[in-house]
């Protein structure tokens, strides 16, 4: 079985240019969450979705951050215009194979560096 | 709002010894509790998933335990072997499915 797949894998960039990052989630599997990641902290939840709705973007900071997931698979994450506070890892993760199962597996992210 | 706390946030121990790791948590309404491993430049990977009504869950050398009344659980690992050196999560999860993480722990075993 495919894992979480993610692309790029590194991506470096000035402030105030955009940047998106791509998600392909483990086939099957209905819930698709984004994170970011800084150094030296946990992972913290950017955006939630269960097919192709949004269940929880309450963290998601919406004046420069967007993600959608087109058709329930795929999913894109996009920040316009970038800070340098954005630099972190980025992390894809899905769940949802059979009731009741909300493990999550997760992508090997996409390290940001925002100069 | 949950809270998840790691302590300590960084250990180093010889190879053979028996460890604990410890992950707290604010908010005793969980649906489980999973233990994470990252190891550098990497994603996560899932180690154990403590479902609420259950008190503990094996895998290999690893024992995850959950005492959801007193917001606490521990990750015990029997007879560490240097390739147990990782960053060590636990994630708390609402039966939505949402997931709030700690900081994680940093563990180095020495040879």
């Amino acid at each position: 079985e495919a894992g979480v797949a993610q692309s790029p894998r590194y991506k470096i960039i000035e402030k105030r240019q955009s940047v998106a990052f791509w998600c392909n989630p483990i086939s099957g599997h209905a819930t698709l969450y984004w994170y970011q990641q800084i150094l030296g902290q946990g992972p913290k939840l950017l955006i939630q979705f269960q097919n192709n709705g949004v269940v929880d973007d309450s963290q998601l900071p919406k004046d420069r951050f967007s993600a959608e997931r087109l058709k329930g698979v795929d999913s894109t994450l996009k920040i316009q215009p970038a800070k340098l506070e954005d630099s972190a890892v980025y992390l894809c993760a899905s769940s949802g194979r059979g009731p009741g199962s909300n493990i999550q597996y997760f992508g090997a992210g996409t390290r940001l560096s925002v100069l | 709002k949950q809270e998840v706390t790691q302590i300590p946030a960084a250990l180093s121990v010889p190879e053979g010894e028996n460890l604990v790791l410890n992950c707290s948590f604010t908010d005793s309404a969980i649906y489980n509790l999973q233990w994470f491993r990252q190891d550098p430049g990497k994603g996560l990977t899932s180690l154990l998933l403590i479902q609420s009504s259950q008190r503990e869950q094996t895998s290999g050398r690893l024992n995850a335990s959950l005492d959801k009344s007193s917001g606490r659980s521990t990750l015990y690992i029997a007879a560490s072997q240097p390739g147990d050196s990782a960053t060590y999560l636990c994630a708390v999860n609402t039966n939505a499915g949402k997931s709030t993480f700690g900081d994680g722990t940093t563990l180095t075993v020495k040879p």
